[in-house]
């Protein structure tokens, strides 16, 4: 089982470009979940993915979007890229069909934009 | 305020000392997690749990629901813990999870 995997691990990137970032869940799990961690903080929730469709929303722009897939991974689209958009992305996977599903995290995206 | 709290932000120990990490909440949960996070920035879970106490080797988690409060204890520290430990709580709806700002440990040899 390969676990929670994420591509790329590093990105960099200018202001004003597009990123996208993408994951693929442990074997097993249909939920989705990205986050954003700035340097020295905590991670922050940006939306979660099931069934090929946005569940929750944290308090990000519409600058941040994502797509789920037939097969559960999953992207995140970033447009017209900011400074503060520099941070490491975590994407974690859950199974819906678990009681209390407990997330799975892969080891992140470094994403500097310059 | 954030709706979790995590003390003390950093921790300075000696090899072998006993460790605690609290953390608060202000909102009702279904379950609160233990995250480790080493440099590099990947996360694993150390514990998730909804009521009492869970062990694993020298790691104690414990919860209590009524004082929204939970602890993680380190026995007899080692250099290799020295790490970020992140708590994080899952509300009653949903299943996003809402993160403390972490704790920085150092294990001093």
């Amino acid at each position: 089982d390969a676990g929670v995997t994420q591509s790329p691990t590093h990105l960099i990137k200018t202001r004003g470009q597009q990123v996208t970032l993408r994951c693929s869940p442990k074997s097993g799990h249909d939920t989705v979940s990205w986050y954003q961690q700035a340097l020295g903080q905590g991670p922050q929730f940006i939306f979660q993915y099931y069934e090929e469709e946005e569940r929750q929303r944290g308090n990000f722009p519409d600058r941040f979007s994502g797509h789920q897939f037939p097969n559960y991974s999953s992207e995140l689209n970033v447009n017209a890229l900011l400074l503060g958009d520099s941070a490491l992305y975590l994407c974690a996977s859950s199974s819906n069909r678990v009681r209390y599903n407990e997330q799975f995290f892969g080891p992140g995206t470094r994403l500097t934009v310059l | 305020k954030n709706e979790v709290e995590q003390s003390p932000q950093n921790l300075t120990a000696q090899e072998g000392e006993f460790i605690t990490i609290n953390c608060s909440y202000s909102v009702g949960i279904s379950a609160l997690h233990w995250l480790q996070q080493h440099p590099g920035g990947g996360i694993v879970s150390l514990f998730m749990l909804s009521s009492g106490k869970k062990k694993h080797g020298r790691l104690i988690a414990t919860i209590n629901i009524q004082e929204k409060h939970s602890s993680l204890h380190i026995t007899a520290s080692h250099p290799r813990d020295s790490a970020v430990y992140i708590c994080a709580v899952k509300g009653t709806s949903g299943s996003r999870l809402t993160f403390g700002e972490g704790t920085q440990l150092t294990v001093n040899p």
